[in-house]
């Protein structure tokens, strides 16, 4: 079955600063990578995804890449605010007809 | 839109005791989604339903666990007796026919089981 590896599992960056999660997906089959946001004691919630006919897909601070020959893609926030401040997850729906997460990443802005 | 609504948001219950979690899907969303979220394990999913029929079982952890979605509106999530270590946020996630990656959490039930 697909296997989603997500790092780091933790990142702390200074307000303002870009930061940059990367994820790394096994079954060349999967063809669509959302990317969900959980802030603490809430529901993930999708906050933008990728198709595998796409390389880059922007929507104003946050964008995502993908790269199938590598199998992997990333999501990148430019200019963080503290309230960017979450768990953020990957995911792949791929040939077995299911989404696959990543294990998270803890991100941090500080002031 | 009201979203995906899931009853209870919180339940303390007793080892021993039976469960049921219920879970409203987005109107006109046709497959629904059940995941178990804990520190150890991550979002793991339980089952999922396309048009109220079962596809995909295979990560309901055992006998003790079963799901039904007897019409488009409603699914529930049992667990026959509960354990301790059942203790978990459980979420309910739906998608729209063709783009069923694309999911969309209710805001789960905490269950706690003493």
């Amino acid at each position: 079955g697909e296997n989603v590896e997500q790092h780091p599992s933790t990142l702390s960056v200074q307000e303002g600063d870009s930061a940059v999660i990367k994820c790394t997906y096994s079954d060349s089959a999967s063809n669509y990578f959302p990317w969900y946001k959980q802030e603490l004691g809430k529901r993930p919630q999708l906050i933008i995804d990728i198709r595998s006919n796409v390389g880059e897909k922007k929507d104003q601070r946050i964008a995502v890449t993908l790269n199938k020959t590598a199998k992997h893609f990333s999501l990148h926030i430019t200019e963080t605010q503290p309230e960017d401040s979450a768990v953020y997850f990957c995911a792949a729906w791929g040939g077995g007809n299911k989404l696959t997460f990543g294990t998270g990443t803890q991100l941090k802005v500080e002031l | 839109d009201a979203g995906v609504i899931q009853s209870p948001r919180h339940e303390v219950t007793e080892m021993g005791q039976e469960v049921t979690l219920r879970c409203k899907p987005i109107s006109g969303h046709d497959y629904l989604f059940w995941y178990r979220q804990t520190m150890m394990r991550g979002l793991e999913l339980l089952i999922y339903f396309n048009n109220n029929v079962p596809i995909d079982d295979s990560g309901m952890p055992e006998d003790r666990f079963s799901a039904k979605m007897p019409n488009a509106s409603f699914s529930t999530l049992k667990i026959q007796p509960s354990e301790p270590r059942d203790s978990a946020v459980y979420f309910c996630a739906s998608s729209y026919p063709s783009r069923p990656g694309e999911q969309y959490f209710g805001p789960g039930t905490r269950l706690t089981v003493t």
